[in-house]
């Protein structure tokens, strides 16, 4: 049972435009939700990320959209540059009643911004 | 966030041997820390919960006597790949929980494990 999901395995950007990656979810009991930017072979690097009571947060080039009736959260990365090309990965936090919770990650999507 | 050494990057094995992967929180304590495994172009699938001084959480379809997992400081977890076989062929990462949710949690490296 995939609880949280990434549908496009990948997305092909003009450097300039806007980038925009979905996640969907399953699990109401998620009360995080985290962005991760993974290079192969390396660990992931945390990006942003919104609690489940709020619908928008940004940093710089970054924002996170969350619509809790849907079930549904956005990446959106704007301008994409070169350099954001990478495999961005969706994650989802359930508390589970203890400080820290488990992350359950998305398939992830294959960002790739053309000069 | 924490700062999260995992060593070794890069290993090769024999099968059944066993791996030992060492994952440090150097500037953190951390009583919990995260065993991830991720195979070729697939999610990160979380193994167990890594908890100091007490035994750990293993997640379901995980065989817990094929991936010990120690940790006896709260500086350091490592996960041991018992009796490797080529299907436990895999790039593990560890994850150090710090700061809360808001700053998400620290990953280590990775570890890409063959075993031949």
């Amino acid at each position: 049972d995939q609880q949280v999901k990434q549908n496009s395995p990948s997305l092909s950007v003009q450097e300039g435009r806007i980038s925009i990656l979905n996640c969907d979810y399953t699990n109401s009991m998620f009360d995080y939700f985290l962005w991760y930017k993974k290079y192969p072979a390396e660990g992931p690097t945390f990006l942003i990320s919104i609690s489940s009571i709020k619908d928008k947060n940004e940093d710089g080039r970054f924002t996170v959209f969350l619509n809790k009736s849907a079930k549904h959260l956005s990446l959106h990365i704007v301008p994409s540059q070169p350099g954001d090309s990478a495999v961005y990965f969706c994650a989802a936090r359930d508390a589970g009643g203890t400080s820290y919770g488990k992350l359950t990650f998305g398939q992830g999507t294959i960002l790739t911004v053309h000069p | 966030g924490a700062v999260v050494s995992q060593h070794p990057s890069r290993v090769i094995c024999k099968s059944g041997t066993s791996v030992k992967i060492e994952c440090r929180s150097l500037d953190f304590q951390a009583t919990t820390m995260f065993w991830y495994r991720q195979f070729p172009k697939q999610s990160l699938m979380l193994m167990a919960t890594s908890n100091e001084g007490s035994k750990a959480t293993y997640e379901q379809g995980v065989e817990k006597d094929k991936f010990l997992i120690n940790h006896a400081s709260l500086t350091l977890s490592t996960l041991t790949v018992t009796s490797a076989h080529p299907e436990d062929s895999s790039f593990y990462i560890c994850s150090v929980p710090s700061g809360g949710a808001i700053y998400g949690y620290t990953f280590g490296s990775g570890t890409r494990l063959t075993v031949v």
